[in-house]
């Protein structure tokens, strides 16, 4: 039983390069959404999905892009990576009837 | 602006007392959910209370919540080395989606 699976768990880029963190779930989730983790911020929303075929932006969505390529999976991309884009990335699906979230192991990014 | 802003920051008691996290939060909301993650890890939901529900309980955990004063609280009674981990509280606010506070570490030493 996977849940939310989160690829790469570790990844060091250099400033201006690109990367996608791909996220997928197993639960049927209706709901996905990227959160960026800093130390002493909690968590904010870079982007979420209400349901395929449609994305929103969140509390801070600048430099990202996403991807909702079918239910199951929901993608992040940084299209040129810069130092403040160091953090930890977090995936996350709900479904619609209670909203409890299902969070992924998460992706540790260094922007060097 | 975050909803949710948890107290304290950081926490640190001895193997079997209880640990008590407050939560206070800005506009209506139609649940508060109470997460936990331990380091390096994911946040994993602990207990959901609806706007209607003033207490619940879940195992040694028990969270309140005063719309009134627009705040929660989670208690973990009789706490153990296991629960030594970050805790969030998350606000539900009517279709919106969750706002996460900035938690508060807990340390149980044993």
């Amino acid at each position: 039983n996977a849940g939310v699976t989160q690829t790469p768990k570790f990844q060091v880029l250099k400033t201006g390069q690109s990367m996608t963190l791909q996220c997928a779930q197993d639960m049927n989730h209706n709901s996905m959404y990227w959160y960026r983790q800093d130390p002493g911020m909690g968590l904010r929303l870079i982007y979420y999905s209400a349901s395929e075929g449609t994305t929103d932006k969140g509390e801070v969505p600048n430099g990202y892009n996403v991807s909702r390529l079918n239910k199951r999976e929901f993608s992040l991309r940084l299209e040129s990576a810069a130092p403040s884009q160091t953090s930890v990335y977090f995936c996350a699906s709900s479904d619609w009837a209670q909203n409890i979230q299902y969070f992924g192991a998460g992706t540790r990014l260094s922007v060097l | 602006s975050q909803q949710g802003e948890e107290d304290p920051q950081a926490l640190s008691i001895q193997e079997g007392e209880n640990a008590t996290m407050n939560c206070s939060y800005k506009t209506s909301i139609n649940n508060l959910q109470w997460y936990r993650q331990n380091s390096g890890r994911g946040l994993v939901h602990l207990i959901l209370i609806r706007s209607n529900e003033r207490e619940k309980h879940s195992g040694r955990l028990r969270v309140t919540l005063d719309t009134s004063k627009k705040s929660s609280s989670l208690l973990i009674t009789a706490s153990r080395a296991a629960d030594t981990a970050s805790y969030f509280c998350a606000t539900d606010n009517y279709g919106q989606n969750f706002v996460f506070g900035p938690g508060t570490r807990l340390s149980v030493l044993p």
